[in-house]
């Protein structure tokens, strides 16, 4: 079932700016992933944060998780052209079963 | 990183004939797969879990027996959608979990997607 929020629903901003997207969640959950997916193609895994951490990165990607606010934004900085896709959080429960956000397309202009 | 692989990644049938998909982990082993469809600009829509020698689990409204899974090995699953009508044309995705992180992992690796397109 659907259980996450996100938004916006669309972003469009120009090369070189960051963007930021948020996701809302319902229930408890172990951790939470962010997934990349361009039109028409599978999911690509960006990262994973675990309930007990707070903020996490990876190269141009920041992550931040409030479990309190059930709550998690991912941020990409000096966004390229190429970061042009749809980006969904997942969360994983006690079920460990992913359960995706409505998801944020992003779209970055050169 | 892990790799999933799905095939076919297109397929298009007639009405009434029935679709195999094919799901593998190609370097870890994943007792545990699971089956999506998504339809266009939409989310992924869980369709059931897929475990290793033993039936799967179907998500509330997914027919059970229209979309037939099996888990044979642990580096195979496949999803057959029987008796295809067009409204089961979407893109189904697999994925498979790598838990071999340790516990509070559970990492999913997706397949690259099937479009299914009944006429």
């Amino acid at each position: 079932s659907q259980q996450g929020e996100e938004d916006p629903q669309a972003l469009s901003i120009q090369e070189g700016e960051n963007a930021t997207m948020n996701c809302s969640y319902k229930t408890s959950i172990n951790n939470l992933q962010w997934y990349r997916q361009n039109s028409g193609r599978g999911l690509v895994h960006l990262i994973l944060i675990r309930s007990n951490e707070r903020e996490k990165h990876s190269g141009r990607l920041r992550v931040t998780l409030d479990t309190s606010k059930k709550s998690s934004s991912l941020l990409i900085t000096a966004s390229r052209a190429a970061d042009t896709a749809s980006y969904f959080c997942a969360t994983s429960g006690s079920a460990r079963q992913l359960t995706f956000g409505s998801g944020t397309q992003l779209t970055v202009l050169p | 990183g892990a790799v999933v692989s799905q095939h076919p990644s297109r397929v298009i049938c007639k009405s009434g004939t029935s679709v195999k998909i094919e799901c593998r982990s190609l370097d870890f082993q994943a007792t545990t797969m699971f089956w999506y469809r998504q339809f266009p600009k939409q989310s992924l829509m869980l369709m059931a879990t897929s475990n290793e020698g033993s039936k799967a689990t179907y998500e509330q409204g997914v027919e059970k027996d229209k979309f037939l899974i099996n888990h044979a090995s642990l580096t195979l699953s496949t999803l057959t959608v029987t008796s295809a009508h067009p409204e089961d044309s979407s893109f189904y995705i697999c994925s498979a979990r790598d838990t071999s992180g340790g516990a509070g992992t559970d990492t999913q690796y997706f397949g690259p997607g099937t479009r299914l397109t009944v006429l």
